[in-house]
């Protein structure tokens, strides 16, 4: 099935580094989410942009929607232990979550105490 | 509220064996989705229920696949003459207006 082009595919930094990872599409989305899951869990919602140029902020996650609306980054400040996960970008075309989400390969962020 | 909930966690089955997966949705939500989940990828859209009416279906739900969400509440998900290609982790959502709720999944392993 289509998918998000989402990239990195993988990262390992040290503790307190700072990481970005971005999103895109050959599609317009109209939100665009950020998702977080841990292993044999299901996504947990980080963030979600609603409005192309959004910029979004939830501790120390910011996300950014693309002024296309075809692209989505995000970024984790002063990364910790805790932050290790597969990190997914989401689109959605329906505003009100009644269609269905197209999901980004996913980011696998590793973090070195 | 205890969120989304989906049963079993694990399922081992032989090929050619059918499989069923229940999800409990939030009470309160009236949207229900099924993702199939493979190792290495994101979630990939199955079908979508508003109450209990089936509104949406990928083309990934071949006609082995048959979802059901009687009276609106719990939804289940049968898979028919298991492959091993159904080999994946299937999730369940829910929804009332803005944003999902994913459950755990239920793991399966066609053997």
């Amino acid at each position: 099935g289509q998918q998000l082009n989402q990239s990195p595919q993988s990262m390992f930094i040290q503790e307190g580094e700072d990481v970005s990872m971005n999103c895109t599409s050959s599609s317009i989305f109209n939100t665009w989410l950020w998702y977080k899951q841990d292993p044999g869990e299901g996504p947990v919602l980080l963030i979600a942009l609603y409005k192309a140029g959004e910029l979004t902020s939830n501790g120390r996650l910011t996300a950014q929607f693309g002024i296309t609306r075809k692209d989505s980054f995000l970024n984790i400040s002063a990364s910790i232990p805790s932050d290790v996960g597969i990190y997914f970008c989401a689109g959605q075309l329906s505003m009100n979550a009644g269609n269905m989400l197209t999901f980004g390969g996913g980011t696998r962020l590793m973090v070195k105490p | 509220d205890t969120g989304v909930s989906q049963n079993p966690r694990h399922k081992i089955t032989k090929r050619g064996q059918n499989v069923t997966f229940r999800c409990d949705p939030i009470s309160e939500h009236n949207r229900l989705y099924w993702y199939r989940q493979t190792l290495g990828q994101g979630p990939e859209f199955l079908t979508y229920f508003q109450n209990e009416a089936q509104l949406e279906k990928s083309r990934l739900l071949s006609d082995r696949f048959s979802a059901e969400r009687p009276k609106g509440s719990f939804s289940t998900l049968e898979i028919q003459r298991t492959e091993q290609g159904d080999s994946a982790m299937y999730l369940c959502a829910s929804s009332f207006e803005d944003g999902y709720t994913f459950g755990s999944g239920t793991r399966l392993t066609v053997v």
